[in-house]
């Protein structure tokens, strides 16, 4: 099966600088790529997709980027800012199963 | 527009006890699967049910069923309880036929196995 790996796992910046969470995944088949954003306590939204016929895809200050032959992906935050904080998962998805990383745990100092 | 809502939010459960938990998908999707998320840890496939049947299934023992009904909201069942298997444990949903797709994810069930 798929096996996605995320790094870092934890990550602090300064509110006002970039950060970046890249992901990895081993099934070339795998075609469908979305970043979910979990807070404490609540339930994981997802705040960009991209898909495999893809190779960058931006939303405002959040931007996703694809590199299919590597089969990896990563996520671009710019300008962070305090409600930045929070954990954000990447995933990898073929036919309607998503398998997702452990996790990156995103701390913006004000 | 109703979202993806779980029962119960939060449960406690002893070593070798049955437990069901309930999800009713977003209006408009017809799919629902089920995650488990250890924690700190990113959710793992348990399955996925669409047309009442089960589609897909990750790597979880027999111990962990479930069904749908025609109303497309869904249940997951586990069996013999065991320590591990206390988890938040989340439902999400999707429309099948519109291909790769996001889950939209309820605020899942706090399971504590003691």
């Amino acid at each position: 099966g798929e096996n996605v790996e995320q790094h870092p796992s934890t990550l602090s910046v300064q509110e006002g600088d970039s950060a970046v969470i890249k992901c990895t995944y081993s099934d070339s088949a795998s075609n469908y790529f979305p970043w979910y954003k979990q807070e404490l306590g609540k339930r994981p939204q997802l705040i960009i997709d991209i898909r495999s016929n893809v190779g960058e895809k931006k939303d405002q200050r959040i931007a996703v980027t694809l590199n299919k032959t590597a089969k990896h992906f990563s996520l671009h935050i710019t300008e962070t800012q305090p409600e930045d904080s929070a954990v954000y998962f990447c995933a990898a998805s073929r036919r309607n199963q998503f398998y997702f990383g452990t996790g990156t745990s995103l701390t913006v100092i004000p | 527009d109703a979202g993806v809502t779980q029962s119960p939010t939060h449960l406690i459960k002893t070593r070798g006890q049955q437990v069901t938990l309930r999800c009713s998908p977003k209006s408009g999707h017809d799919t629902v699967s089920w995650y488990q998320q250890a924690l700190g840890q990113g959710p793992q496939f348990i399955f996925q049910y669409y047309e009442e049947e089960e589609r897909q299934r990750g790597n979880f023992p027999d111990r962990f069923s479930g069904h749908q009904f025609p109303n497309y909201s869904s249940e997951l069942n586990v069996n013999a309880l065991l320590l591990g298997d206390s988890a938040l444990y989340l439902c999400a949903s999707s429309s099948w036929g519109a291909g790769n797709q996001p889950q939209h994810f309820g605020d899942g069930t706090r399971l504590s196995i003691l």
